[in-house]
């Protein structure tokens, strides 16, 4: 089944505590991305990546790190959460840019204490 | 910079009717938009795209339509259901530069459909 995943599905820490947020696909797209969704804002774009070893910021990169060291995996990486970060998060990917419908994941509910 | 707006926040309409959701856009230049549905804490599913040489998409009771000139589409649904009930977001794909491209998204209309 096509699908992305993301692991935790869930997650509770505390300010500063460094912590990757996993997203992989097993469509084999090019492109992946990650987006925070908060109440009035909407969805908002971290990072994305146009293929493997290619990343770039979106709208609203402070505090995240990206990294595509393979076609199938996105972890996003926040080295010291703070507060304004507990967010509700989803990775997505397309077959290539700007042609193809974006697959979302499940989500993942971050909250930092 | 590309800016998505959907009007009404929310809806609530009785079983049965016809609907039709909005969606506008500033950037005409646009390569798609994609309509999604987001069930209460569950991720977004796809909907239906169209891509800026077409004009419209149907699926089943779906049809969305897409007028780059106003800088405007549309998901019409047809004969709702209380299963329709969901947040209904649209996203336009324009490109950012240097081979990039960006989605951004509306803040999307809650849907309500009474029985």
């Amino acid at each position: 089944e096509a699908q992305v995943t993301q692991n935790p599905r869930y997650l509770i820490t505390v300010t500063g505590k460094k912590l990757t947020v996993t997203c992989s696909q097993n469509m084999n797209h090019e492109y992946m991305s990650w987006y925070r969704q908060d109440p009035g804002l909407g969805l908002r774009q971290i990072y994305y990546s146009m293929n493997v070893e290619v990343t770039d910021k979106g709208d609203v990169p402070e505090g995240y790190k990206v990294s595509r060291k393979e076609k199938r995996n996105f972890p996003l990486i926040l080295e010291s959460p703070s507060p304004n970060q507990t967010s509700l998060y989803f990775c997505a990917s397309q077959a290539a840019a700007g042609v193809s419908e974006q697959y979302f994941g499940p989500g993942t509910r971050l909250t930092v204490t | 910079k590309q800016e998505v707006t959907q009007i009404p926040a929310a809806l609530s309409v009785p079983e049965g009717e016809n609907l039709v959701l909005n969606c506008s856009f500033t950037d005409s230049a646009i390569y798609n938009l994609q309509w999604f549905r987001q069930d209460p804490g569950k991720g977004l599913t796809s909907l239906l795209l169209i891509q800026s040489s077409q004009r419209e998409q149907t699926s089943g009771r779906l049809n969305a339509s897409l007028d780059k000139s106003s800088g405007r589409s549309t998901l019409y649904i047809a004969a709702s259901q209380p299963g329709d009930s969901a947040t209904y977001l649209c996203a336009g794909l324009s490109y950012s530069g240097a081979g990039s491209y960006q989605l951004t998204f509306g803040k999307g209309t809650k849907l309500s459909v009474i029985p």
